[in-house]
């Protein structure tokens, strides 16, 4: 079975500065994976997907994410930080055939000024 | 350019209530979710719907129950409220079109059962 390990549930950066939101996958077949990002009281809202592609993906609003078999990895960067980017953001792998979602515990990012 | 609508946003029951909670989308997309969100749990499936008469039991299906008569609407049920269902709730749904097509989520229904 898939699953999927954030390795921070809590991660804050000034305003300006970077941001690395760290995810571990584990998966029996090549996965499809996800970011979303959650603002308050609102649903989740896509970043971007990995689907055996090119490994670094770009997403919206400047996020971009690498896919890293080799460590079973697929962190969220992001070279500078706004505070509009202050949410929690979900890592996301897909069952088999891609229509069941297993989703990490996600990270809430807080952006200092 | 509705997406995906919950209604209730809000809504207090009190244990042993039943309640309905409604889910409609206006893109034509077959697949619709039902997830429950608790604090640092990420998003659970309760139940999901390939097609207009078809559903299946997800993660954790116990104590709801799913209908899906048309393409628009597929409501969750909860028959007899307990308060371990208090939670907010998700509506998604997903094109059929090939696999892996990214969910479009509600706003969500915050539920409280006391």
């Amino acid at each position: 079975a898939q699953s999927v390990t954030q390795l921070d549930s809590h991660v804050s950066v000034s305003e300006g500065t970077p941001v690395l939101l760290r995810c571990n996958y584990s998966s029996s077949y090549s996965p499809s994976l996800f970011w979303y990002v959650q603002h308050p009281n609102k649903g989740l809202q896509l970043l971007l997907k990995y689907t055996s592609a090119a490994t670094l993906v770009k997403g919206i609003n400047g996020f971009e994410a690498e896919f890293k078999k080799s460590e079973t990895s697929f962190h969220l960067t992001k070279p500078s930080a706004h505070m509009s980017d202050a949410a929690e953001y979900f890592c996301v792998v897909s069952d088999l055939y891609g229509n069941k979602l297993v989703f990490g515990a996600g990270t809430i990012l807080r952006v200092k000024s | 350019n509705a997406g995906v609508t919950q209604t209730p946003k809000f809504r207090i029951l009190k244990i042993g209530q039943s309640m309905t909670l409604q889910c409609t989308q206006d893109m034509n997309h077959n697949y619709m979710y039902w997830y429950r969100q608790d604090p640092g749990m990420g998003l659970k499936l309760i139940y999901y719907s390939v097609g207009a008469g078809i559903t299946d039991k997800g993660e954790v299906p116990n104590g709801y129950n799913v209908s899906r008569s048309t393409t628009e609407d597929f409501p969750l049920r909860l028959e007899l409220a307990a308060p371990s269902q208090t939670s907010v709730y998700f509506c998604a749904t997903s094109t059929l079109e090939g696999s892996n097509q990214p969910q479009h989520f509600g706003d969500g229904t915050r539920l409280s059962i006391l």
